[in-house]
């Protein structure tokens, strides 16, 4: 079965600075996608940047990007230039038909 | 764009009782599946609907069950309920019935299970 995990419960961040949230996961497929998701207090989870594992680039949205290495099957995400409205906890997420998500990273971003 | 809605936002139940929650998808959304998501854990997959049929279920027991509805709304269905299934609730949407690998889910802010 496939598994996500997420090594990190906590983060830690300072305002402006550059942060990076780690993600493995476990899978025997070769076409399959990778999310990070972000669930701040409101609880709704927000899709913050997506991964196709046939494409080799690697994907970027704005100040979010992945470092996606598929032979190692790892699946980071860098948060530059951090702003407090980016606290909230992050999820890593797999998925080749059904979605299979991490514990979760807890980020705070001090000010 | 109302987005994904779902009711109640909290409840609370007494064990061995029965619950019912709601869905409604994105405008243009056919699929929905459905999360657990206990305290301090990630998301749990229990299933997917699409095209009012069950297509994927993830290892959750029979207790929990679901129907979609002809305008691609869905309920989430619990009997006999355990206090470990006192939860967070999300609903997500996309489109395709294909899995939600290719399409953006889009998820609700979840109704807050207690069972007491």
């Amino acid at each position: 079965a496939q598994t996500v995990t997420q090594s990190q419960p906590e983060m830690s961040v300072q305002e402006a600075e550059t942060v990076t949230l780690s993600c493995t996961y476990d899978t025997s497929e070769s076409d399959y996608y990778l999310f990070w998701y972000k669930q701040p207090p409101s609880r709704q989870m927000i899709l913050v940047i997506r991964q196709e594992a046939y494409k080799q680039q690697n994907a970027t949205e704005n100040r979010f990007s992945v470092n996606f290495q598929k032979a190692a099957k790892s699946f980071s995400l860098k948060i530059s230039d951090s702003q407090l409205g980016d606290a909230a906890m992050y999820f890593c997420a797999y998925t080749d038909n059904d979605m299979r998500f991490g514990a979760g990273t807890r980020l705070t971003v001090k000010p | 764009d109302a987005g994904v809605t779902q009711s109640p936002t909290h409840l609370i139940k007494t064990r061995g009782q029965q619950v019912t929650l709601r869905c409604s998808p994105k405008s243009g959304h056919d699929t929905v599946s459905w999360y657990q998501q206990a305290l301090g854990q990630g998301p749990q997959f229990i299933f997917q609907y699409y095209e009012e049929e069950e297509r994927q279920r993830g290892n959750f027991p029979d207790r929990f069950s679901g129907h979609q509805f002809p305008n691609y709304s869905s309920e989430l269905n619990v009997n006999a309920l355990l206090l470990g299934d006192s939860a967070l609730y999300l609903c997500a949407s996309s489109l395709g019935g294909q899995g939600i690998g290719g399409t953006e889910a889009f998820f609700g802010q979840g109704t807050r299970l207690t069972v007491v």
